[in-house]
């Protein structure tokens, strides 16, 4: 069974610049949860998508935003980017939108903004 | 209310000794708490999880002790080997709303 799939690995973008980062979960899975991770300020929730529709949404400013699509594949979007940007973005992906059931991350995307 | 604290930031310990993290929190909502271990380059990975309809569970050499009433939980690996350095996630989670990790916590395990 293929895990959380994430795209890309890794990605240096300029300040001002926008990114896109893509996750594929595990299929049958339809919640997709986002997370930035840095050394100083941990795990912090992103937003999270159920059917293609935003169900939870963390203390993130516009310039992050995401989607969902009718195979449960979601995207994320951060446009100007600054350099605190610069973490690891993962993503995770559980059951029929009860975010603890078969809760799953993938491997991250690194996203550096220099 | 949301935050979950996490004890301690970085830890040491033995091949052979007991490892131990201690998480806390407030939110009397939560309703499941899961561990996550995380390698360098991976994202992080399920380890153990408890409701606090229990106070203990065990699987292998990882044991979750919850404490309900002090609103604590702690995640004990009894027999640590050097395949257990990582970082340790504590969470917390009530229905319908999301995860609430922890800062984290970086064991080393010495040979």
């Amino acid at each position: 069974k293929a895990g959380v799939t994430q795209t890309p690995r890794y990605l240096i973008k300029t300040r001002g610049q926008q990114v896109t980062l893509s996750c594929s979960p595990i299929s049958g899975h339809r919640s997709v949860s986002w997370y930035q991770q840095t050394p100083g300020q941990g795990l912090q929730f992103l937003f999270e998508y159920f059917s293609e529709t935003q169900r939870n949404k963390g203390n993130f400013p516009g310039r992050f935003s995401g989607r969902q699509f009718s195979n449960s594949r979601s995207e994320m979007n951060v446009s100007t980017l600054e350099l605190g940007d610069s973490a690891l973005y993962l993503c995770a992906s559980s059951l029929a939108g009860i975010p603890y059931h078969g809760y799953t991350f993938g491997s991250g995307t690194r996203l550096t903004v220099v | 209310q949301q935050q979950v604290k996490q004890s301690p930031q970085s830890l040491i310990v033995q091949k052979g000794g007991i490892s131990i993290i201690n998480c806390a929190y407030e939110n009397t909502a939560f309703d499941y708490f899961p561990w996550y271990q995380q390698f360098p380059g991976k994202g992080p990975a399920l380890l153990i999880a408890i409701r606090p309809d229990v106070s203990e569970k065990k699987e292998g050499r990882f044991t979750i002790s919850f404490n309900k009433s002090a609103k604590q939980f702690s995640l004990h690996i009894m027999d640590s080997q050097p395949g257990d350095s990582a970082t340790y996630f504590c969470a917390a989670i009530n229905y319908g709303q999301n995860f609430v990790f922890g800062p984290g916590t970086r064991l080393s395990v010495l040979p």
